[in-house]
């Protein structure tokens, strides 16, 4: 099992549209969380930190459920812009990232 | 700009070629790291340096050669790659390993550009 799974996508939405992207880690002691972002050629960068309490930051929503060992990123009201890879990120001593979700939004 | 800064943003190399990819930090961070990026495979994390100490070595072949003269610059040395070498090559630091400042995490990354790497 990869340490950190994530349906590779792509998921192809209109624009105004709702989209949620889930991933799961294999090591129950993972402490920390995270969702990056990748343009096409570009480098990763921070999108949010995922607390257990889950957070919010405007039209993006990251919840953590360790029970189940999965993270999700919500995306509301999706704008062009949003087209990107998203990366789940796990710390466990170190951190490990997942292959990425790609996300097309069209208008 | 994340702070980071890498050259040369691309290069092409023979397989007898040798050259260097540098990284630079202008964040105060004492953690560096070196990753691989190649197409639909996720990030692979070649070295990692602490305060210009080699912490990791994640089994990368000899003909990689990290170098860290200090906390804010990180070399890459690179001598007679192989065409599976051609990758996009991604600097990274962060404040510490590990640990939490409140509720944020003090080994969130950040990256550089990156050097694309072309090894004919």
């Amino acid at each position: 099992r990869k340490e950190v799974e994530q349906d590779p996508g792509p998921f192809n939405v209109p624009e105004g549209a709702t989209v949620a992207f889930n991933c799961t880690y294999s090591n129950s002691a993972s402490q920390s969380f995270f969702w990056y972002r990748q343009d096409c050629r570009k480098e990763p960068k921070l999108l949010m930190s995922v607390y257990s309490s889950g957070n919010e930051d405007g039209r993006f929503t990251a919840q953590l459920n360790r029970a189940s060992q999965y993270i999700s990123l919500l995306i509301r009201d999706s704008k062009l812009s949003d087209s990107a890879t998203y990366l789940c990120v796990v710390d466990t001593d170190k951190l490990i990232f997942g292959t990425g979700t790609r996300l097309q939004v069209f208008p | 700009e994340t702070g980071v800064t890498q050259t040369p943003r691309h290069l092409v190399m023979g397989m007898t070629n040798k050259k260097s990819l540098k990284c630079e930090q202008h964040l105060g961070h004492n953690a560096m790291y070196w990753y691989k990026q190649s197409a639909k495979k996720p990030l692979e994390l070649m070295f990692v340096y602490n305060f210009k100490e080699q912490t990791e070595n994640n089994s990368v072949p000899s003909r990689f050669s990290p170098e860290c003269p200090n906390s804010s610059h990180l070399f890459l040395h690179l001598h007679t790659l192989q065409p599976e070498d051609s990758a996009l090559y991604l600097c990274a630091s962060s404040q510490d390993l590990g640990g939490l400042v409140g509720e944020l995490a003090k080994n969130i990354q950040y990256f550089g550009a990156g050097t694309r790497l072309s090894v004919l």
